[in-house]
């Protein structure tokens, strides 16, 4: 079945990079995603990449994608105490899908 | 717009009783869904559907009802609320594909059961 795996938490210092990993089984995705949570909202779609790229910038955020490897990453250039959040890594079941699976997320704390 | 909005934000139910959550979008979105979040369990999925009639099945159905009479309301069922269901429920919609979908989360309910 689909699965989807990033490790838990994340600590980093204010203006530094920070990097969240996230690795995902199923290879008829047709999109990644990456959701952030802020405490006590829900979630809120930060950027995704179609399965055939391999990167995509978009301001501060980098999505790189290796599909091989199955592996997928999410940087955060001069990382603020603003995007101290919960990320989430998700991925669809294929086209036509209205399912996302996602994973167990990644808790960001940056320090000021 | 409101986007999706879920009621209430807290409730407290004892083991047994039963209640629904409330979801109702003003986007004219097709698909909706239901997730549950658990501690270190990530986000999963209840119940969905994909237009007013139809719905379907997601991981953890056990437990929950949803019907689907319009397109702006997919309200979720607790039949006889158990402590294992204590969680925090989000209602999600989206429009429909063929490219990448953006999913719109409700600020979600916390639920306890006792």
């Amino acid at each position: 079945g689909e699965d989807v795996e990033q490790s838990l938490f994340l600590s980093v210092r204010e203006g530094d990079s920070s990097v969240i990993n996230c690795t995902y089984t199923d290879s008829s995705s047709t999109y990644l995603y990456w959701y952030k949570q802020e405490p006590g909202a829900g979630l809120q779609l930060l950027t995704y990449i179609f399965s055939n790229m391999d990167m995509k910038q978009d301001q501060r955020l980098t999505v790189l994608l290796n599909k091989k490897d199955k592996h997928l990453s999410l940087r955060i250039a001069d990382t603020q105490t603003g995007d101290s959040a919960i990320y989430f890594c998700a991925e669809d079941s294929g086209a036509g899908s209205y399912q996302l699976t996602f994973g167990k997320g990644t808790k960001l704390s940056v320090i000021p | 717009n409101a986007g999706v909005t879920q009621t209430p934000k807290f409730q407290v139910l004892k083991t047994g009783q039963s209640m629904t959550l409330q979801c109702a979008q003003d986007m004219n979105h097709e698909y909706m869904s239901w997730y549950r979040q658990d501690p270190g369990m990530g986000l999963r999925l209840i119940h969905y559907s994909v237009g007013a009639g139809i719905t379907d099945q997601g991981e953890v159905p056990n437990g929950y009802n949803v019907s689907r009479s319009t397109t702006e309301d997919f309200p979720l069922r607790l039949l006889s609320a158990a402590p294992s269901q204590t969680s925090v429920y989000f209602c999600a919609s989206s429009y429909s594909r063929p490219n990448a979908f953006e999913a719109f989360f409700g600020q979600g309910t916390r639920l306890t059961v006792v």
